[in-house]
């Protein structure tokens, strides 16, 4: 069984769509962190989380800690979030990271 | 992105032929990290470091080799090329205050072993 499982592997949505990515790990972390690769391969950091909810502009993230499990969430989709969005719990002074979930938002 | 300088972004390298990846921050963080990303896999650790002299091997070592003489400079060595070395390279430190913060990729080298 992996670390660290993301669900789902793939999601298409409407523009202006709510979607929820789910994470669930398995290890003991002391942060998580949500990640955004493009197609064009690059990745950009959007959140570290330790516990609660954080919010930037139309993603939100949250997690709790107990229940070893994470959700990004982001509102009122656009073409432009099309991309895979990555989980990865740090733990041990390493990150461990989900397979990704590729998501492609139709206008 | 912001103080991670990776390079080279692709390079085509023969059976046994030895090159460097290079990955360069002027965020003076202790850590850093060396991933692949092989296609429809999630990153894998290659190797990391939390300080200048002090290196530990991740999930895939073999086949790889790294040295941190200064803050800035980890480099990744491969010394005998293979194709199953074939894959997308990344080098990522954390930015924010202390090791759990924000992190920080190179673009990435396209690596082909052919």
């Amino acid at each position: 069984k992996n670390e660290v499982e993301q669900s789902p592997q793939n999601l298409t949505a409407q523009e202006g769509e709510f979607i929820t990515i789910n994470c669930s790990y398995s290890v003991g972390i002391s942060a998580l962190h949500w990640l955004q690769q493009h197609p064009g391969g690059g990745i950009v950091s959007l959140f570290m989380l330790s516990s609660g909810k954080k919010k930037h502009g139309r993603l939100i993230a949250t997690i709790n800690i107990q229940e070893k499990h994470s959700s990004l969430h982001i509102t009122a989709s656009h073409p432009r979030d099309s991309a895979v969005y990555i989980c990865a719990p740090f733990a041990t002074n390493k990150l461990i990271f989900g397979t990704g979930t590729l998501l492609a938002v139709q206008p | 992105n912001a103080g991670v300088t990776q390079t080279p972004k692709f390079r085509i390298l023969k059976i046994g032929q030895s090159m460097t990846l290079q990955c360069t921050q002027d965020m003076n963080h202790n850590y850093m990290y060396w991933y692949r990303q092989d296609p429809g896999m999630g990153l894998k650790l290659i190797y990391y470091s939390v300080g200048a002299g002090i290196t530990d091997k991740g999930e895939v070592p073999n086949g790889y080799n790294v040295s941190r003489s200064t803050t800035e400079d980890f480099p990744l060595r491969l010394e005998l090329a293979a194709p199953s070395q074939t894959s997308v390279y990344f080098c990522a430190i954390p930015g924010g205050v202390g090791r759990t913060g924000e992190l920080f990729f190179g673009e990435g080298s396209r690596l082909t072993v052919l």
